[in-house]
């Protein structure tokens, strides 16, 4: 079974309506990431959560919204999807080691379309 | 800022033949380097990573990588390609002195011919 799961792994929806994606890991770690991974861009960080009670902005907040409802949970909402919203999302999970920079695992995506 | 620039968009070689990826970051002190990969469909994997020690850093599918300070570089290297290495590869720098941050590169996209 994978460590870190996405759902869904694939959705259209039209602008203006509000989607969640959702993270679940089985790691035991208590960092969680969103991350949008667009053509030529590479990942770019959403939001990051050191824990439950944790949540801190990423370099493209904008227009997204997060909640992180246990250890194991951390969901990224888009409260009016955009077109220039549609990219492949990406979560990912860490646990603190030397220096707090370590490796981070991730799960397999969920590629959004906003028409 | 803190960035990492990976120069080839694309790249493509023989199976069998050896491989380059060049990564240049920039990042102020010593930086904890990392590289991913990630296959069609798939999310990042980790391949290697450089905190400290020795600047040669061995990674898992016979990948290694070189860290060379006076040249800000991290460059990914493997003697002969698999045609099951075509995939995308990631250059990644962690900074961020009492927090953490992770800036990826582009990354590279590897096609390998037969």
């Amino acid at each position: 079974d994978a460590d870190v799961t996405q759902t869904p792994r694939n959705r259209i929806t039209k602008t203006g309506k509000r989607i969640m994606l959702e993270c679940s890991q089985t790691k035991g770690h208590d960092r969680m990431y969103w991350y949008r991974q667009d053509p030529g861009l590479g990942l770019r960080l959403i939001y990051y959560s050191f824990d439950v009670k944790d949540i801190n902005k990423g370099e493209i907040s904008d227009g997204y919204s997060v909640s992180r409802q246990a250890q194991a949970k951390f969901s990224l909402s888009l409260e009016s999807a955009i077109p220039n919203q549609t990219a492949l999302y990406f979560c990912a999970t860490s646990a603190p080691g030397l220096g707090s920079y370590n490796e981070q695992f991730f799960g397999p995506g969920t590629r959004l379309t906003v028409l | 800022a803190q960035s990492v620039t990976q120069p080839d968009i694309h790249i493509t070689v023989s199976e069998g033949a050896s491989l380059e990826l060049r990564c240049n970051y920039s990042y102020g002190a010593t930086p904890y380097l990392f590289w991913y990969v990630q296959s069609p469909g798939q999310g990042l994997q980790l391949l290697l990573k450089y905190f400290s020690g020795d600047t040669l850093v061995q990674g898992i599918k016979g990948f290694e990588a070189e860290f060379k300070r006076s040249q800000s570089s991290f460059n990914l290297r493997k003697p002969s390609v698999h045609w099951s290495d075509a995939a995308e590869y990631f250059c990644a720098v962690g900074s961020g002195t009492g927090g953490f941050k992770t800036i990826f590169g582009a990354g590279t996209r590897l096609f390998v011919k037969a």
